[in-house]
């Protein structure tokens, strides 16, 4: 059972580029979000959905992109990269109600 | 909106008990959850309290007062091992998203 699984799991980047963060889960979770996690921080939410076809912004949306087409995957975009975005990027799934979140291992990612 | 608070660091004794307090202000609550995170790693859920009381899971306890906003974890028998990050973490009713603090640096000294 794979649960959560991102891609990659580190990356480099130049300010301006664009890059996709990969997320699927296979748990058939309703459920899904996007965190960034920056020293003293903590996890800050940058998007979030409920199922296909539905996502909202949570505290930190400037700057990222996130579409859902299907139940399984919930990809996050940087559309042109900047030195702030360098930070660890956590998906986590859930169902919908009080039940916990699964987290993927994390992204690595560092703007230069 | 989401207020949500915890000590940064905490020290404590290899066999000793500790106890991690969290206390929180949001609009809807749907939940309190607790998690592990080791340096390096992604977070780990330990706990979760929906109704008030305290919630037993080997080592690990959680308890909760909804009318307070308040929250602890508990970890008994402390081992080099649970030296780790804990996170307070409140689910929205509306929304159904996880809002966290800030996590507490647990250290165990021998």
């Amino acid at each position: 059972n794979a649960g959560v699984t991102q891609t990659p799991k580190f990356q480099v980047l130049k300010t301006g580029q664009s890059m996709t963060l990969q997320c699927a889960q296979d748990m058939n979770h309703e459920y899904m979000s996007w965190y960034r996690q920056d020293p003293g921080m903590g996890l800050r939410l940058i998007h979030y959905s409920v199922g296909a076809g539905i996502t909202d912004q949570g505290e930190v949306p400037n700057g990222y992109n996130v579409s859902r087409s299907t139940t399984e995957d919930f990809p996050l975009r940087l559309l042109s990269a900047a030195p702030s975005q360098t930070s660890v990027y956590f998906c986590a799934s859930a169902l919908v109600g009080r039940t916990e979140a699964f987290f993927g291992q994390g992204t690595r990612l560092t703007v230069v | 909106g989401q207020n949500i608070d915890q000590p940064t660091e905490m020290t404590a004794t290899e066999g000793a008990i500790v106890q991690i307090n969290c206390t929180y202000q949001t609009s809807g609550f749907n939940g309190l959850f607790w998690y592990q995170q080791h340096a390096g790693e992604a977070p780990t859920f330990l706990s979760y309290n929906v109704l008030d009381g305290l919630e037993e899971k080997g080592r690990f306890s959680s308890f909760l007062s909804r009318s307070k906003g308040y929250s602890y974890l508990l970890l008994k028998e402390l081992q080099m091992k649970d030296s780790a990050s804990y996170l307070c973490a409140v689910r929205s009713f509306t929304g159904n998203q996880f809002y966290f603090g800030t996590g507490t640096s647990l250290t165990v000294i021998p």
